[in-house]
């Protein structure tokens, strides 16, 4: 069982180009999540989806949208990359009980 | 809103005990999770306390006082590799997690 993965591992972007962070689960859970995670910093809500075909924004939702077509796979898109959007990026899924979340491994995200 | 408030670093001594607080402002309470993150890696589930009172996981202990607004996460016969990042979180009425700003938790010989 993978749990969470997340592609790809890393990128380096330059400004204004798109970009998709890839996130797929196999523990069927029905919530899924987007966290960005600043350097030093806590992780900060970006979308949620709480089933497939529904979706949320969360804290810091500008700049970044999601689909949730299915259960297992929750992307993430930025439209028009910007410096600020340099991160590291978590995909989460949690089953009935929201407070037990499992992390996917991380996408670091480099904006030029 | 909800807000979480936690030391941002805390030093101890291998074998020692270290309690990391957490205390927070909800506009409803719905329970308190900690996570551990171990520097370049990803947030891993440790307890979670829905209760007033000591819930207990191996060395591993968190505590939760409602009346308070506050618990703790309590290590104790601290090993080297538990030298990681630790967040507070509660769920808001829609069962997303705001988390801590996080404690950096750094294990000395």
């Amino acid at each position: 069982i993978a749990g969470i993965t997340q592609a790809p591992t890393s990128q380096i972007l330059a400004a204004g180009r798109r970009m998709t962070l890839r996130c797929t689960q196999d523990m069927r859970h029905n919530a899924m999540y987007w966290y960005r995670q600043d350097l030093g910093l806590g992780l900060r809500l970006i979308h949620y989806s709480n089933t497939a075909g529904t979706t949320g924004k969360g804290e810091v939702p500008d700049g970044y949208s999601v689909s949730r077509a299915n259960t297992d796979d929750f992307p993430l898109t930025l439209a028009s990359a910007v410096p600020s959007q340099t991160s590291v990026y978590f995909c989460a899924s949690s089953g009935q009980k929201g407070h037990t979340q499992y992390f996917g491994p991380g996408t670091r995200l480099t904006v030029l | 809103g909800q807000s979480l408030e936690q030391p941002s670093e805390v030093t101890a001594v291998e074998g020692a005990i270290v309690q990391i607080n957490c205390t927070y402002q909800t506009s409803g309470f719905y329970g308190l999770s900690w996570y551990q993150q171990h520097d370049g890696g990803a947030p891993t589930f440790l307890s979670y306390n829905a209760l007033d009172g000591l819930e207990e996981t191996g060395r591993f202990s968190s505590f939760l006082s409602r009346s308070d607004s506050y618990g703790y996460l309590l290590l104790q016969e601290l090993q080297m590799k538990d030298s990681a990042s630790y967040f507070c979180a509660a769920p808001d009425s829609s069962y997303k997690l705001i988390f801590g700003s996080g404690t950096r938790l750094l294990v000395r010989p």
